[in-house]
């Protein structure tokens, strides 16, 4: 079947700018994770939903950042007033259950704030 | 606070030689360890995975092994081939939040022809 995908696969934006990068996991996995990395470094999380909610969002760094999974399959990022520091690649993985299993990532999201 | 560190930072080899990647971990209560492929520009491919209780992993070509109380797991990649060239990244699940995997900042592995 499918992979986990995201859209867009690049973004480019102005600082101050509000960005929404949106992630559909595998079908049937009730599990979805949204991590950042920045060129040269491992991924960081970011949040972590277990079906509609989150149920971890500590790696969220500001109020600027939200993300939502109302339906408990896709999922939007979303960032508001951007700054030229959010410039990194946004991944997106999901899972069949949660942390017991392996997490499947997308392509990315490759966001640049000028 | 877990920390993950993967040494070397970046390993140039020729082709058919058999090669250890390196990974050590600070907190030894990990639920897994996860070891990924990431090609440029691309996402993380999921390589093999170790439960806290099992010690290696076996995938094809690829041997994966941990030892939690020393906080050290390896990856062995037996008869490398150039499309192996790739950036290998190990992650850590703590027992404690087990959902965020804790990265290393990855081997970037160059096989030459």
């Amino acid at each position: 079947g499918a992979g986990v995908s995201q859209t867009p696969s690049n973004k480019v934006t102005e600082k101050g700018k509000y960005v929404e990068l949106r992630c559909d996991p595998i079908s049937g996995h009730t599990a979805l994770y949204w991590y950042r990395q920045s060129l040269g470094q491992g991924p960081e999380f970011l949040i972590y939903f277990q079906g509609t909610g989150a149920a971890d969002d500590s790696g969220l760094p500001n109020d600027r950042f939200f993300a939502v999974r109302p339906e408990g399959s896709v999922s939007t990022l979303k960032i508001q007033r951007t700054e030229r520091g959010d410039s990194a690649v946004y991944l997106c993985a999901s899972s069949l259950r949660g942390a017991m299993d392996t997490q499947y990532f997308g392509p990315g999201t490759r966001l640049t704030v000028l | 606070k877990q920390e993950v560190t993967q040494i070397p930072a970046a390993l140039s080899v020729p082709e058919g030689e058999n090669l250890v990647l390196n990974c050590s971990f600070t907190d030894s209560a990990i639920y897994n360890l996860q070891w990924f492929r990431q090609d440029p520009g691309k996402g993380l491919t999921s390589l093999l995975l170790i439960q806290s209780s099992q010690r290696e992993q076996t995938s094809g070509r690829l041997n994966a092994s941990l030892d939690k109380s020393s906080g050290r797991s390896t990856l062995y990649i037996a008869a490398s081939q150039p499309g192996d060239s790739a950036t290998y990244l190990c992650a850590v699940a703590r027992i404690q939040g087990a959902q965020k995997l804790v990265f290393g900042q990855g081997t970037r592995l160059t096989i030459n022809p």
